[in-house]
């Protein structure tokens, strides 16, 4: 089992529309959660942290269940250049190490 | 301005080859790292470095060897190059801080053939 594990979709949604990704991580003793995103064919880059209290950086919302160990990413009013894979990354012991799930894949269209 | 770079962009090479990938930062950062992305775009790290010292060093075939002439540069070597080798090879780099904010290079293709 993989230790941080995402759908890979692809979501395919309307301009405008909302959705939501979850993430689940096996490691219980995971301390730090992040979402980031990567266009097609470009490196990957970081979207924004996830706080045990969520936390909300315009249309981008994330929240983190520990008794679930879930990560969700809510974003609303999407926009064509929402378009991306977002990558659900989890920081096991406050180290260096990022562990990276394989990514949703999100379209956004017209 | 180029924070993190990358050389080359595109590699394409036989098997049983030794190559190397080079990467630097002007960031100003302490740590770096090299990751492999693979065909199904698991992001995997490698091998990172703080302050020129190895950190991290995973369960990676001893062709792979890192090297970390300074804080600015991060180099991987690959030696007898595999068909299984190829892949999106990213380097990224962060403050010993906060490590959870990685910049990423642009990564380098990778073909083995």
């Amino acid at each position: 089992r993989k230790e941080v594990e995402q759908d890979p979709g692809p979501f395919n949604v309307p301009e405008g529309a909302t959705v939501a990704f979850n993430c689940t991580y096996s490691n219980s003793a995971s301390q730090s959660f992040f979402w980031y995103r990567q266009d097609c064919r470009k490196e990957p880059k970081l979207l924004m942290s996830v706080y045990s209290s969520g936390n909300e950086d315009g249309r981008f919302t994330a929240q983190l269940n520990r008794a679930s160990q879930y990560i969700s990413l809510l974003i609303r009013d999407s926009k064509l250049s929402d378009s991306a894979t977002y990558l659900c990354v989890v920081n096991r012991d406050s180290s260096y190490k990022l562990i990276f799930g394989s990514g949703t894949r999100l379209l956004v269209r017209p | 301005d180029t924070a993190v770079s990358q050389t080359p962009k595109y590699l394409v090479t036989q098997m049983g080859n030794d190559k190397s990938i080079k990467c630097e930062q002007n960031l100003g950062h302490d740590t770096m790292y090299w990751y492999k992305q693979d065909s199904k775009k698991f992001l995997k790290i490698m091998f990172s470095y703080n302050n020129k010292e190895l950190i991290i060093n995973e369960t990676v075939p001893n062709r792979f060897s890192p090297k970390s002439p300074d804080k600015a540069h991060l180099n991987l070597h690959i030696n007898s190059l595999e068909l299984g080798d190829s892949a999106v090879y990213f380097c990224a780099s962060s403050l010993s801080g906060s490590s959870y904010e990685q910049y990423f290079g642009p990564g380098t293709r990778l073909t083995v053939t």
